[in-house]
């Protein structure tokens, strides 16, 4: 069965620090994947994601992401971190392009000033 | 491009009543979603619909829950009787199948049951 695990429930991290955030996923092939961003009191936003092709994405808000086959991960990250970035972060997978999501169970980032 | 749009914003009802909510996917999307968020989880999918018509309703509790999209536009979710475990955010989403794979979501009803 497919799944995806976000190892860390919080991250905090310093204004202008750099950012990792993790995401694995257990399926057979290569899904696609897709990392959104929830503010509070706000749905998602599509951030990234990835079907084919070079392996490091690029998206909105200077994020990026690198998927490993080998590692079965697709981590997310950014450069400097801005207090603004402060929110949940989700990993999805949809298993072979149906349009149907797993999501991971979240990563809160918090962010000090 | 207006987004999905969703209503009501927030609801509190006592357990044992019904609640319904309203979602308005972007316009042309013929695929809609609702997924329900509970606190501390990622959204889990309760409903898809293509159209009109259910695609996977696997994890819909069809004892209490019930959806419907009429017409192939907007759609309604309803609770009736609501238990306490089903206080969360309900998360209405909608995506075009046009090979983007992505989904676009409301803001969601934040439903708190007493």
């Amino acid at each position: 069965a497919q799944s995806v695990t976000q190892p860390d429930i919080h991250i905090t991290v310093s204004e202008g620090a750099s950012l990792e955030l993790r995401c694995n996923y257990s399926y057979g092939a290569t899904p696609y994947l897709f990392w959104y961003v929830q503010s509070p009191g706000q749905g998602l936003q599509l951030l990234l994601k990835y079907f084919s092709g070079d392996t490091l994405v690029q998206g909105i808000k200077g994020f990026e992401a690198e998927f490993k086959r080998s590692q079965s991960s697709f981590n997310l990250r950014k450069p400097s971190v801005h207090w603004s970035d402060a929110a949940e972060y989700f990993c999805a997978v949809d298993g072979s392009g149906t349009y149907k999501y797993i999501f991971g169970t979240g990563t809160r980032l918090k962010v000090l000033a | 491009e207006a987004g999905v749009a969703q209503s009501p914003r927030y609801k509190i009802i006592e357990k044992r009543q019904s609640v319904a909510f309203w979602c308005n996917p972007i316009s042309g999307h013929a695929t809609l979603y609702w997924y329900q968020q509970i606190l501390g989880q990622g959204p889990k999918l309760l409903i898809q619909f293509q159209n009109n018509g259910v695609v996977d309703d696997s994890q819909l509790p069809k004892d209490r829950f019930s959806a419907e999209r009429l017409k192939g536009v907007d759609s309604t979710l309803k609770i009736q009787p609501a238990k306490l475990e089903d206080s969360a955010v309900y998360l209405c989403a909608s995506s075009d199948n046009r090979g983007g794979y992505e989904q676009y979501f409301g803001p969601g009803t934040r439903l708190t049951v007493t």
